[in-house]
């Protein structure tokens, strides 16, 4: 069976950081290209960032560059997204998922793993 | 970027009834158009990719259409799992890839 879990999520103050952690089983992992998209409370849907299947190309919303940094260990099937200058805007959950490279969709997604930057 | 609009925000429907959503994008996305859809407390789920073909295990109740800059998610007859909001997205031109901004549709 497919899965895709997220963990590493909390409350966090502003300008703290978190390590959020996405474990896939169930398919071959280095076919995919790998992302988060997240999701502020009663919004709608923000992709965040990726990172191509052989990890030589990562891409990020500009809100996030120069303060998230995204990276994936083929060895245990986990892709990460390092969060640092965290500010209550990026309070959301924040969604692991999957897509074959460039045109293609998001085809499976996890549960999600909620951030919340607040004093 | 490619910005993506959907209309209405909410749509208001009886089951049994059809339901017909719309995605605009500002430009050109050919058919690299997919629809998810997402209800309360769960993750997004694809429904539609490649602007009309389904994905695997959904209902055929579900179809879309449209190509370039219009595109349509049409529900045949509504369920009750089917009141949910739904998102399409962009994937022809990225970085960044985009989402509209989505339809609520509710039981009338």
């Amino acid at each position: 069976e497919l899965q895709l879990v997220e963990s590493g999520g909390g409350l966090v103050q502003p300008g703290g950081s978190l390590r959020l952690s996405c474990a896939a089983s169930g398919f071959t992992f280095t076919t995919y290209t790998m992302a988060w998209v997240r999701q502020a409370p009663g919004k709608g849907l923000e992709w965040v960032s990726s990172i191509s299947k052989d990890a030589t190309i990562t891409e990020y919303t500009d809100s996030v560059k120069g303060r998230f940094t995204i990276s994936r260990d083929d060895s245990k099937n986990t892709v990460f997204l390092q969060m640092s200058g965290l500010r209550a805007e990026d309070t959301a959950i924040y969604y692991c998922t999957k897509k074959l490279p460039r045109t293609s969709p998001f085809d499976n997604w996890g549960q999600g793993t909620l951030v919340a930057v607040s004093s | 970027e490619i910005v993506m609009t959907q209309s209405p925000a909410t749509l208001s429907v009886s089951p049994g009834e059809r339901a017909t959503l719309s995605c605009r994008a500002s430009q050109t996305v050919g058919s690299n158009l997919a629809w998810y859809q997402q209800r309360p407390g769960q993750a997004p789920r694809l429904l539609i990719y490649g602007a009309s073909t389904r994905a695997t295990g959904i209902a055929a109740r579900f179809s879309g259409s449209g190509s370039g800059t219009e595109f349509t998610l049409t529900i045949s007859s509504l369920q009750s799992e089917d009141f949910a909001i739904y998102y399409c997205q962009q994937y022809n031109n990225w970085p960044p890839l985009t989402f509209g901004g989505g339809t609520k549709v509710e039981i009338k």
